[in-house]
């Protein structure tokens, strides 16, 4: 089974500032890992995805993450944060298909990034 | 390429009345999920369809709760009868069940603001 935990449900930088949201995962296989925004009133959209192929993805935005198998981490980070960078990032995990529970997403609560001026 | 659509956007409706959203996925895409957001719960998965058939209702909350999709670009999500708890996003969201690896991304729609009166 996998789960996924996100540390800090609130999360406030200035702007300019270096973006770090935090995400752990639990898989009883190699995982799928995904980072998604939702600005107000909108629905997720993707920012990034680990599949494998490199640990550490970039996305847009100026986002990344890097997976980190033996702290079972993929956090997200920016450079420097901007105002519109204001939104709620959602980390998931999926496993392949085959596996149980396979193609499933699975969502972390939330973390709320506000961007100081 | 169109993304996937939500009607209606907002409801608000009296207790007891009956509630249908809707939804159509993103042509070719196999899989298609019905998600209910709450600030006290975060992001639920409620039901998902695997080529128009149901494969797991467990996150469906009670008998109030039911779900079709009687071909690949159509599915509803009805309760009858609607009750203030009810109120929520209802989010869908579409994967295309292929790829490699077939991740189980998801791609979501803008949501549908459901309020109970």
């Amino acid at each position: 089974a996998q789960s996924v935990t996100q540390l800090g449900s609130h999360v406030s930088v200035s702007e300019g500032a270096l973006v770090l949201l935090r995400c752990n995962y639990s898989s009883s296989v190699p995982p799928y890992l995904f980072w998604y925004v939702q600005y107000p009133n909108q629905g997720l959209q993707l920012l990034l995805k680990y599949t494998s192929a490199a640990t550490l993805v970039k996305g847009i935005n100026g986002f990344e993450a890097e997976f980190k198998k033996s702290e079972t981490s993929f956090h997200l980070t920016k450079p420097s944060a901007h105002m519109s960078d204001a939104a709620e990032y959602f980390c998931a995990v999926s496993a392949p298909r085959g596996a149980n529970q396979g193609g499933k997403l699975i969502f972390g609560q939330g973390t709320e990034l506000s961007v100081k001026p | 390429d169109a993304g996937v659509i939500q009607s209606p956007r907002h409801e608000v409706t009296e207790m007891g009345q009956e509630v249908t959203l809707r939804c159509k996925p993103i042509s070719g895409h196999d899989y298609l999920f019905w998600y209910r957001q709450t600030m006290m719960r975060g992001l639920e998965l409620l039901i998902y369809f695997n080529n128009n058939v149901p494969i797991d209702d467990s996150g469906m909350p009670e008998d109030r709760f039911s779900a079709k999709m009687p071909n690949a670009s159509f599915s509803t999500l009805k309760i009858q009868p609607s009750e203030p708890r009810d109120s929520a996003v209802y989010f869908c969201a579409s994967s295309p069940g292929t790829g490699e690896p077939d991740t189980g991304e998801l791609f979501f729609g803008e949501g549908s603001r459901l309020t109970v009166l």
